[in-house]
């Protein structure tokens, strides 16, 4: 079965720009959550939806960044502007009903905002 | 606000011999995960642990649960060299939102 699937893998860009990161979610599971992972800050969780719908965003940093989740199967995480301290890693992950199976993560899109 | 601690952050472990890590957490919690990360890679699932007293094992892994000391531990037994990674723990608080420790950082010497 393919796993959560993130795109880009890797964006480079400069301060300022407008940047969109793309989750597919396992099909079936009906949980989605994004992070971002930093040496400084470790693994903080950013928003998460619960059937498309999104449920907490208490830890979007800023309103610079934006979540989306049109369908069961799309999220977008965007930024705009971008600013260099946006730099990190940033997961996407989703998970199957009440919460008792693990969470399931992407391979990250790496983002450097230069 | 629910805080994680793992320790040690860094652990160099010598091949053959048994470790433990730790990790405490702050708030009552129904779930704990261990996860494991190789450098540049995602989270891997290792454990979920949801009653006190809980004991998992997988390989040369064993994880258990103490909910009443907020404690859970990661146990390795005779570390071999692919055991090397980072290895997170993260507990949920009644909810669906993970709260992550720091990682312990393994490295396996021959």
């Amino acid at each position: 079965d393919a796993g959560v699937i993130q795109s880009p893998r890797h964006e480079v860009t400069e301060m300022g720009q407008e940047v969109t990161l793309r989750c597919k979610p396992i099909s079936g599971h009906d949980y989605l959550f994004w992070y971002r992972q930093t040496m400084m800050r470790g693994l903080e969780l950013l928003i998460y939806f619960n059937n498309n719908v999104p449920i907490d965003d208490s830890g979007m940093p800023e309103d610079r960044f934006s979540a989306k989740m049109p369908n069961a199967s799309f999220s977008t995480l965007k930024i705009q502007p971008s600013e260099p301290r946006d730099s990190a890693v940033y997961f996407c992950a989703s998970s199957f009903g009440r919460g008792i199976q693990p969470q399931h993560f992407g391979d990250g899109t790496r983002l450097s905002i230069l | 606000e629910l805080k994680v601690e793992q320790n040690p952050l860094f652990l160099s472990m010598q091949e053959g011999k048994n470790y433990t890590i730790y990790c405490n957490y702050s708030t009552t919690s129904d779930r704990l995960y261990w996860y494991r990360q190789d450098p540049g890679k995602s989270l891997e699932s290792l454990f979920v642990l949801l009653s006190n007293g809980a004991v998992k094992q997988e390989g040369r892994l064993m994880a258990s649960l103490d909910t009443k000391a907020r404690l859970s531990t990661l146990h390795i037994t005779a570390a071999v060299h692919d055991l090397s990674a980072t290895y997170f723990c993260a507990v949920t608080a009644n909810d669906y939102k993970l709260s992550f420790g720091a990682g312990t950082t393994v490295t396996v010497r021959a």
